[in-house]
């Protein structure tokens, strides 16, 4: 599985959009992008993912390069209850093994 | 539509004893995982089950630990002889049948802070 890059913290302003970006250069071609997020102490929570296209949903937006080598997951109107941990993660689709793998994520602080 | 449901939510045993984690996946999912996340670490893969069918336990560790997801009834993650470092939080997650590009959508629980004194 492609390893992802994300920086280590983003701070945004209640009411902004938060713009978090992931690096997967060596992403192929059967693999997807998943984003998850962790409220500090609850389970993670699945928000979205993509292959190719933009993909859009309730919570937020997914937008991924037309090489497929980054991404950037948008959140429009970032609450203050958006703080968390936030995981960008490649998995391939084809693949057996069905398990995530958490890395380091970005920490997102909502300021009001 | 209730989501993963773990119970207890917190536990505490002594050490040697044996602690029990349950897990009820959401309605209609048939695979569950259990993640292990240690104190100020990252949430880490433990097992993937199917009914009554282990599918990868590579996140295992060896001794005390084993897992179980029978017909009926929750899945169940069991620690024998527990120890300090044991202390964590285990989560459950659930995914739908398979559906390719949906394997990796999991739905996680609330998890089990298990502490080990």
């Amino acid at each position: 599985d492609a390893k992802t890059t994300q920086p280590t913290s983003m701070d945004c302003a209640e009411g902004r959009a938060a713009n978090l970006p992931c690096n997967h250069s060596t992403i192929s071609g059967n693999e997807y992008v998943y984003w998850y997020r962790q409220i500090h102490s609850q389970g993670p929570q699945y928000i979205i993912h993509g292959l190719k296209n933009n993909e859009t949903n309730e919570m937020a937006s997914l937008i991924i390069t037309e090489d497929r080598k980054s991404s950037t997951l948008i959140l429009p109107h970032a609450t203050l209850r958006d703080t968390a941990v936030y995981y960008c993660i490649v998995r391939s689709a084809s693949g057996s093994a069905r398990q995530l793998t958490f890395g380091s994520g970005t920490q997102l602080t909502v300021l009001p | 539509n209730a989501g993963v449901m773990q119970n207890p939510r917190h536990l505490v045993r002594r050490r040697g004893q044996e602690a029990r984690l349950r897990c009820s996946p959401m309605k209609g999912h048939s695979h569950v995982y259990w993640y292990r996340q240690l104190p100020e670490e990252g949430l880490k893969f433990m097992v993937y089950l199917q009914k009554e069918n282990i599918i990868d336990e590579s996140g295992m560790p060896k001794e005390r630990f084993s897992a179980e997801f029978p017909k009926e009834g929750p899945s169940i993650l069991r620690i024998q002889q527990v120890v300090r470092g044991d202390s964590a939080a285990y989560f459950c997650a659930s995914s739908p049948p398979y559906a390719r590009d949906r394997d990796y959508e999991q739905y996680f629980g609330p998890g089990t802070r298990l502490t080990v004194t």
